[in-house]
């Protein structure tokens, strides 16, 4: 079984639609992150999480929220969607130092908002 | 600013031979952790190799190895013996130990590379 799992893989919305980003990892690290990939822009950081109780915006968290539900969960909502937040979308876990910072990545999920 | 770049958008390799991909970056810290990931076709990201700045020994990994030259700034990837499922985009990304400011790996654009049989 994969270490980070994503649902849903693929997403098709509407402008205006709530929606939501599930990861969940048995990894067992406390850090989880949520990365957007554009064509050409590499990857953005939207948010991260060091522990339940720690969540912080990363370079472009307009637009986005997180909920922390547990160490292994970590989801993302866009309240309202919109076109340019079509992208493919990456969540991350790591331990920190002790694993020299290394991330390691879900399978992504691709999100097309209409 | 901390920047990553990879000069190469594409590079191409006949299956067996070698080939060496580029990575330069742009720090002022002098601790933290530089890797090489991959990104098949089915998207995911795979790490590939870490290389820690303070160790001077270059990181290998199987068929893949690195060179690290931390005065040049120069993280380049070499891939040996290559194999058709190596075509992918492969990414070199940068972060501080500790994390720094922003606590985010710190990627290039990418240099997409195709295996020929």
């Amino acid at each position: 079984d994969a270490d980070v799992t994503q649902t849903p893989r693929n997403r098709i919305t509407k402008t205006g639609k709530r929606i939501m980003l599930e990861c969940s990892q048995t990894k067992g690290h406390d850090r989880m992150y949520w990365y957007r990939q554009d064509p050409g822009l590499g990857l953005q950081l939207i948010y991260y999480s060091f522990d339940v109780k720690d969540i912080n915006k990363g370079e472009i968290s307009d637009g986005y929220s997180v909920s922390r539900q547990a160490q292994a969960k970590f989801s993302l909502s866009l309240e309202s969607a919109i076109p340019n937040q079509t992208a493919l979308y990456f969540c991350a876990t790591s331990e920190g130092l002790s694993e020299g910072e290394t991330q390691y990545f879900g399978p992504g999920t691709r999100l097309l908002v209409l | 600013a901390q920047t990553v770049t990879q000069s190469q958008p594409e590079m191409s390799v006949q299956e067996a031979e070698t080939v060496t991909l580029s990575c330069t970056y742009d720090t002022s810290e002098s601790n933290y952790y530089l890797f090489w990931y991959k990104q098949p076709p089915s998207r995911q990201m795979i790490l590939v190799i870490r290389q820690e700045a303070y160790k001077q020994q270059n990181a290998t990994e199987n068929r893949f190895s690195v060179n690290f030259q931390k005065a040049a700034k120069s993280f380049s990837l070499k891939i040996s013996d290559s194999q058709l499922g190596d075509t992918a985009m492969y990414f070199c990304a940068f972060i501080p130990r500790g994390g720094g400011a922003t606590n985010k790996l710190i990627f290039g654009t990418g240099t997409l590379l195709a295996v020929q049989p």
